[in-house]
């Protein structure tokens, strides 16, 4: 079983709706990823938090909107999406670069959302 | 040209089958890389990491060829549970995190 776990595992939303990803780890990682996947395709990189702080936008619309309340939680905001965003969202952690054993990114189940 | 590239087969093999997959990365300054599992509708799953050295996990040989930026997965003896799609993931390091780079992934799938 992962040791990254998010919530809800399934969300179906309205396009007016606001709702929100949530993602947890308790293995000290101080890294922490969300990714998007569409089916048959792999898994696109969307957000990097680095010791709580926003280190990467992959030029995402702001309709997603991280957060990183602290080292164990990440969240994604999400409001007025569109149903081209229906996906799978997966969370990862990781250590930051400390030695090649230590980068390997661990994912969570991911939340299967649906926007009608 | 794509940063990794692989064959998306899908490769239909027979219990018991030697199967390889190949995947070639564009960025030489890739620094690690990785086999992930993926099982349909499920996360993927870290399988091995890849070294030049070469490195073996039971039925699994994962090979790396920096000089030809190819990087190999061998698995024998292959078992039904073993049906699911590999993707070849690269990390480049940026900041103080890796980045993953994933190849859009090879379906496999054995069959009795």
């Amino acid at each position: 079983d992962t040791e990254v776990t998010q919530t809800p595992k399934h969300l179906v939303m309205g396009m007016t709706n606001k709702k929100s990803l949530k993602c947890e780890q308790h293995m000290g990682h101080r890294a922490m990823y969300w990714y998007k996947q569409k089916a048959k395709k792999p898994p696109e990189l969307m957000f990097v938090y680095s010791y709580e702080k926003l280190s990467i936008n992959e030029s995402v619309p702001s309709r997603f909107s991280p957060e990183c309340p602290n080292s164990s939680l990440l969240n994604l905001h999400l409001h007025a999406l569109q149903p081209e965003d229906s996906a799978l969202y997966l969370c990862a952690s990781s250590q930051p670069l400390a030695g090649v054993a230590k980068n390997i990114q661990y994912f969570g189940a991911g939340t299967r959302l649906s926007v009608l | 040209r794509k940063e990794v590239e692989q064959d998306p087969g899908p490769f239909n093999v027979p219990e018991g089958a030697t199967v390889a997959f190949n995947c070639t990365y564009s960025n030489s300054a890739s620094q690690s890389f990785f086999w992930y599992r993926q099982d349909c509708r499920k996360e993927p799953k870290l399988l091995m990491s890849v070294y030049s050295s070469g490195n073996e996990d039971g039925r699994f040989t994962a090979q790396l060829n920096r000089a030809s930026q190819y990087i190999s997965l061998l698995i024998r003896d292959s078992k039904l549970s073993d049906s699911a799609t590999y993707l070849c993931v690269v990390m480049n390091y940026g900041g103080s995190q890796g980045n993953l780079i994933f190849g859009k992934g090879t379906k496999l799938s054995v069959k009795p």
